[in-house]
């Protein structure tokens, strides 16, 4: 079975872009969440969406977004970039929505912005 | 709000020998906790996950144990090798219906040959 795969891995943007980054769980998951890593502040979560419906989101401002589409796939979008976004961004997938699942990380995608 | 702080912050030990490290949470009332593995600019590898019923999960040469009374976790590693080295992470997933995996800033393991 194929693992979580992210897209692009790499990405340098200027500030002031937007960039849009891409998360395809392990088939028959339906769950994805974000975390941004970044050394001050290790990994922090982002949100969480379940059958196309953000559950969960974390303490980051609205330049933050996602999505999920039909089949799970996810996006999510940084808008207005700033220097401090620059980050390893990683998404995770399980099998359903609940507290108690296990959670499988991608390779993550890693943002620059100069 | 759930806190997880992982000591020590660096470790570094001679290949073979048995190893400890800890993890404590604030917020005991958490479904599960996860130990995983980065290896230096890539994505987190999923160890051990221990349900909040349970005392303790092995795979291999690991085995993870979870005190929620205390609010503490350990990963024991058993006769570690080189390839070993990697920073390790723990998880504690809470938050009630808000449930989100808060992250310990990781444990950063060198095992010399």
């Amino acid at each position: 079975k194929a693992g979580v795969t992210q897209t692009p891995r790499y990405l340098i943007k200027t500030r002031g872009q937007q960039v849009t980054l891409s998360c395809s769980p392990i088939s028959g998951h339906r769950s994805v969440s974000w975390y941004q890593q970044t050394p001050g502040q290790g990994l922090q979560f982002l949100f969480e969406y379940f059958s196309e419906t953000q559950r969960n989101k974390g303490n980051f401002p609205g330049r933050f977004s996602g999505r999920q589409f039909s089949n799970s796939r996810s996006e999510m979008n940084v808008s207005t970039l700033e220097l401090g976004d620059s980050a390893l961004y990683l998404c995770a997938s399980s099998s359903f929505a609940g507290g108690g699942n296990e959670q499988f990380f991608g390779p993550g995608t890693r943002l620059t912005v100069l | 709000k759930q806190e997880v702080t992982q000591i020590p912050a660096a470790l570094s030990v001679p290949e073979g020998e048995n190893l400890v490290l800890n993890c404590s949470f604030t917020d005991s009332a958490i479904y599960n906790l996860q130990w995983f593995r980065q290896d230096p600019g890539k994505g987190l590898t999923s160890l051990l996950l221990i349900q909040s019923s349970q005392r303790e999960q092995t795979s291999g040469r690991l085995n993870a144990s979870l005190d929620k009374s205390s609010g503490r976790s350990t990963l024991y590693i058993a006769a570690s090798q080189p390839g070993d080295s990697a920073t390790y992470l723990c998880a504690g997933m809470s938050g009630g219906s808000n449930y989100k995996l808060t992250f310990g800033k990781g444990t950063l393991l060198t095992v010399n040959p």
